[in-house]
């Protein structure tokens, strides 16, 4: 069975801080791995990941895949109060099919 | 203006009265996708579209169907609502493949759906 595991399920931290999200998967027949930032409605768009090692920046967020431990991080580098959100990793099969985690609640204090 | 339309964003039916959020893309996107979104279960995929008359079942099919008649649309029906439907849905789309040198991904603003 498909399943897709995040870590911590929520993180609380200041401002400045930096914060590795955690997200570990088996999914049948990988194919990429997607994630996404939630805040009040719908999820955001922020990478695509589908060779292990090959780190993907925007701005202060940086995301990275190792295909043979089947996990992924998502850091944030210098937080501020706007990254407040849910981070939702979603790997999808080979099939196309989309499995999404439980999700990362992260809150940024001022 | 690249989005997702979603249709309608609020929606209060009755058990058994046949429903359809509609779903729009302006993007040419080939992969579309529903998912049902509800508290302690996270996101749920429905179904999925690969491209025009290609569909294919997510996790959570019962009760719904779809349609990929045209790319740009991809409508979720419900032929006979029931309480449990009752959620948060969400229409995504995106480009297939890698190498195209551009990935994107867009979700719709959301419908939210109560079956009483």
């Amino acid at each position: 069975e498909d399943k897709v595991v995040q870590s911590p399920l929520s993180l609380v931290v200041h401002e400045g801080d930096t914060v590795t999200l955690n997200c570990s998967y088996e999914v049948t027949n990988f194919r990429s791995l997607l994630w996404y930032k939630q805040e009040k409605k719908a999820p955001t768009f922020l990478f695509m990941l589908t060779s292990s090692g090959i780190e993907k920046k925007s701005g202060r967020l940086s995301s990275i895949l190792d295909k043979k431990e089947l996990f992924s991080i998502l850091n944030i580098t210098a937080t501020q109060t706007g990254d407040s959100a849910i981070y939702l990793c979603a790997p999808q099969t080979g099939g196309f099919k989309t499995i999404f985690g439980a999700g990362t609640r992260l809150f940024v204090k001022a | 203006e690249a989005q997702v339309t979603q249709n309608p964003r609020y929606l209060i039916t009755v058990t058994g009265k046949k429903l359809t959020v509609t779903c729009s893309q302006n993007m040419n996107h080939e992969y579309m996708s529903w998912y049902r979104q509800d508290p302690g279960l996270g996101l749920r995929q429905i179904y999925y579209s690969m491209n025009v008359e290609v569909t294919d079942k997510g996790d959570v099919p019962e009760g719904y169907k779809v349609s990929r008649k045209e790319k740009r649309n991809f409508p979720l029906i419900l032929e006979s609502p029931s309480p449990n439907q009752t959620s948060l849905y969400f229409c995504a789309s995106s480009l297939i493949g890698q190498g195209r040198g551009r990935t994107e991904a867009f979700f719709g603003q959301g419908t939210r759906l109560t079956v009483v």
